[in-house]
């Protein structure tokens, strides 16, 4: 059974970077898609990208410009980054596996505050 | 603003059959694009509910089904139950974006 933690600081000032780590087990991040989504408090889902072992990313047009995914064979991790965030950047941030159509193992889900 | 539509909220009293729309547009459920559906408990994550419009994945019972027409899909749930409370949320792709597109949540409340 595949199983997603997501982790990194829940706090995050705004105009910095917001960086987190999803550590797969159960499976290998070698085969398959793996991506982001976050909801907002009180709000639906938004997805924000996903990337491949090839290293082939997808990105959120809307958030295209701010962020980045990588990935780590050696600790079976992929990683988020998002630059310049603000209080807008804000939410629950999902560590997912993409099937390539849809999405069928989740992590917890982290949050995330953009404050000073 | 999202980009498939769906009903704020849906309710039915235990026992009975409610639906829940997601209408999208030509570039992604109407461009033949399939639609799956998520269900969240409260406090929890997401959980895949039903993939390629109509499929369960296993240990999800048959009351819940998946359709799909046009450019709109619709979840199904039969025989109401008090652990149905939830948000559902559908999904697909779109062609203009380049990636994944969700609906904006359903809250099913069970009378």
């Amino acid at each position: 059974q595949v199983q997603l933690q997501e982790s990194g600081p829940g706090l995050v000032k705004p105009s910095e970077t917001l960086s987190l780590t999803c550590t797969v087990s159960g499976g290998s991040i070698s085969s398959d898609y793996w991506g982001w989504i976050r909801q907002p408090a009180g709000k639906g889902l938004e997805w924000i990208g996903r990337i491949y072992i090839s290293g082939s990313t997808r990105y959120n047009p809307s958030l295209d410009s701010r962020v980045t995914m990588s990935m780590d064979t050696s600790r079976n991790q992929f990683s988020l980054k998002m630059t310049s965030v603000t209080a807008a950047d804000t939410a629950l941030y999902y560590c997912v596996r993409y099937s390539g159509s849809y999405y069928d193992y989740w992590g917890r889900g982290t949050l995330v505050t953009v404050s000073s | 603003q999202s980009v498939l539509t769906q009903p704020p909220s849906v309710s039915g009293a235990p026992g009975q059959r409610v639906t829940i729309s997601c209408t999208g547009s030509s570039s992604n459920i109407g461009s033949d694009f399939d639609v799956h559906w998520y269900q969240q408990l409260p406090g929890a994550a997401p959980t895949l509910l039903i993939y390629d419009n109509n499929t369960r994945p296993s240990g999800v019972p048959d009351r819940f089904s998946g359709s799909k027409s046009g450019t709109s899909a619709s979840l199904a749930i039969t025989g109401l139950q008090a652990t149905d409370e939830a948000d559902y949320y559908c999904q697909s792709y779109d062609s203009s974006l380049g990636g994944s597109v969700f609906g904006g949540g359903t809250q099913l409340t069970v009378l």
